[in-house]
């Protein structure tokens, strides 16, 4: 099947610090990939999607200079939280669609998240 | 606009107890609708979806009928398992995007 992986899986940083947080699939071209946000006992809130080679499109209300997101190969994507804060603390999920050869990936796998703390 | 309405948590049953988790939806258009199962530490993984009025998805036991007339997916299982406790996520897509409910905890006791 196909597998989504992020890195890290927990990261803590200093407010005002930037944390980047990446996003590959391994087994498959990932041509459209998605950033979600978690809050605890809230659900999935979709931020961003991206194809590969072209600027992500962002949801109403998130902020690109602050999540900014890059999607140069077909396996790799990043958010990187810029000047990240307290109330950027959040539960980071991305997931990816695309090409395996001749098989089309037309649902989205997800990868297992990223915890990000804001000190 | 979209969203999506799922029963809160946690539910919690014994072994072999019936399971439903309801589910409803708000949606311009026609939407495809999904179940999502997150174990702990892992990803969500697609457990079922359908795709119009009156299909049935199915998978690992667990069933949902897409019910157009009361905007409902509601999820079923006969029997659970210990094996079972997740979180459980219902989902509406347009085009690519997916909308989700706020998930449903299920806490299985043998």
């Amino acid at each position: 099947g196909a597998v989504v992986s992020q890195h890290p899986s927990r990261v803590i940083c200093k407010s005002g610090t930037s944390v980047k947080i990446e996003c590959r699939s391994l087994d498959f071209q990932a041509t459209t990939m998605f950033w979600y946000r978690q809050f605890p006992k809230q659900s999935l809130m979709l931020m961003a999607t991206s194809n590969e080679g072209s600027k992500a499109t962002y949801e109403q209300g998130v902020e690109k200079d602050k999540f900014l997101i890059n999607h140069a190969s077909l396996t790799l994507s990043t958010l990187t939280v810029t000047s990240a804060h307290p109330e950027d603390s959040s539960f980071y999920i991305c997931s990816a669609m695309g090409l395996a050869g001749s098989i089309s990936y037309n649902e989205q796998f997800f990868g297992p998240g990223t915890r990000l703390t804001v000190l | 606009g979209n969203s999506v309405t799922q029963m809160e948590g946690p539910v919690t049953l014994s072994e072999e107890a019936f399971l439903t988790i309801n589910c409803t939806y708000t949606a311009t258009g026609y939407p495809s609708l999904f179940w999502y199962v997150q174990y702990p530490g892992e990803g969500l993984q697609l457990l079922l979806k359908a795709t119009k009025a009156d299909d049935k998805g199915s998978n690992k036991g667990f069933e949902a009928t897409y019910r157009k007339e009361t905007t409902s997916f509601h999820l079923e299982k006969g029997s659970v398992q210990v094996s079972d406790s997740a979180v459980y996520f219902c989902a509406l897509s347009v085009g690519n995007k997916l909308v989700f409910g706020a998930g449903t905890i299920l806490r299985v006791k043998s």
